[in-house]
């Protein structure tokens, strides 16, 4: 069975352009996360969808961040303008019916 | 909301010595503790869990303690191994409904050889 799949794994861009990430959940997982990573600081909760509903997302910085779940699938957060502050690792997470949650590998970003 | 506050920042134990982090929660309503385990630059992996109900739970080397009366909970790591060398992040489960992790900072452990 895949894992949590992200892409891309790595992206280097300038202040004030706009980069979108991808984040494909386990098959029939319907809770799907997303956090960040800043600075070898905490991992930060964003948001999190329940199919394609947004169940919390008071963990957004501010309304450059758009997330987005079409059909309950797979999600994407869109950074823009991104900043340098946004830069960071972030992660994108899921489950079933249980607590567990299991990771992606990330998405690095690097805002120049 | 909930907070999580863990300790040590960083941890230094040569091999074959045991290693504790510590992790505290303010949400009494919390009922799952999830340990993750980051290497560098892969994704953080689940490696123990626990909830309210258990006081304690153990898999092979790795265990984790609860006392809810007291909101904390740790982790433990008996004949440490260089590959046990990451940084390992405690959570809690915000309230009660599943869902939402709250982390702390994270311990980045080193085993030496």
């Amino acid at each position: 069975e895949a894992g949590v799949t992200q892409f891309p794994s790595h992206s280097v861009i300038e202040k004030g352009q706009t980069v979108t990430l991808r984040c494909d959940p386990i098959s029939g997982h319907d809770n799907l996360y997303w956090y960040r990573r800043v600075m070898g600081k905490e991992i930060k909760f964003l948001l999190h969808f329940v199919k394609e509903s947004k169940q919390d997302e008071s963990g957004m910085p501010n309304n450059r961040f758009l997330a987005e779940r079409t059909g309950g699938t797979y999600s994407t957060l869109k950074v823009q303008p991104a900043e340098l502050e946004d830069s960071g690792v972030y992660f994108c997470a899921s489950s079933g019916q249980g607590n567990t949650i299991y990771f992606g590998e990330g998405s690095w970003l690097t805002v120049v | 909301g909930e907070n999580v506050e863990q300790h040590p920042s960083t941890l230094s134990v040569q091999e074959g010595d045991s290693a504790v982090i510590k992790c505290t929660y303010s949400d009494s309503a919390s009922n799952y503790f999830p340990w993750y385990k980051q290497e560098l630059g892969k994704r953080p992996q689940l490696i123990i869990d626990i909830r309210s109900n258990v006081g304690e739970k153990k898999d092979q080397r790795i265990a984790v303690t609860l006392n809810k009366t007291a909101k904390h909970f740790s982790l433990h790591i008996t004949e440490t191994q260089p590959e046990d060398s990451a940084v390992y992040f405690c959570a809690a489960s915000e309230g009660n409904q599943g869902g939402k992790l709250i982390f702390g900072q994270g311990t980045e452990l080193s085993v030496k050889p």
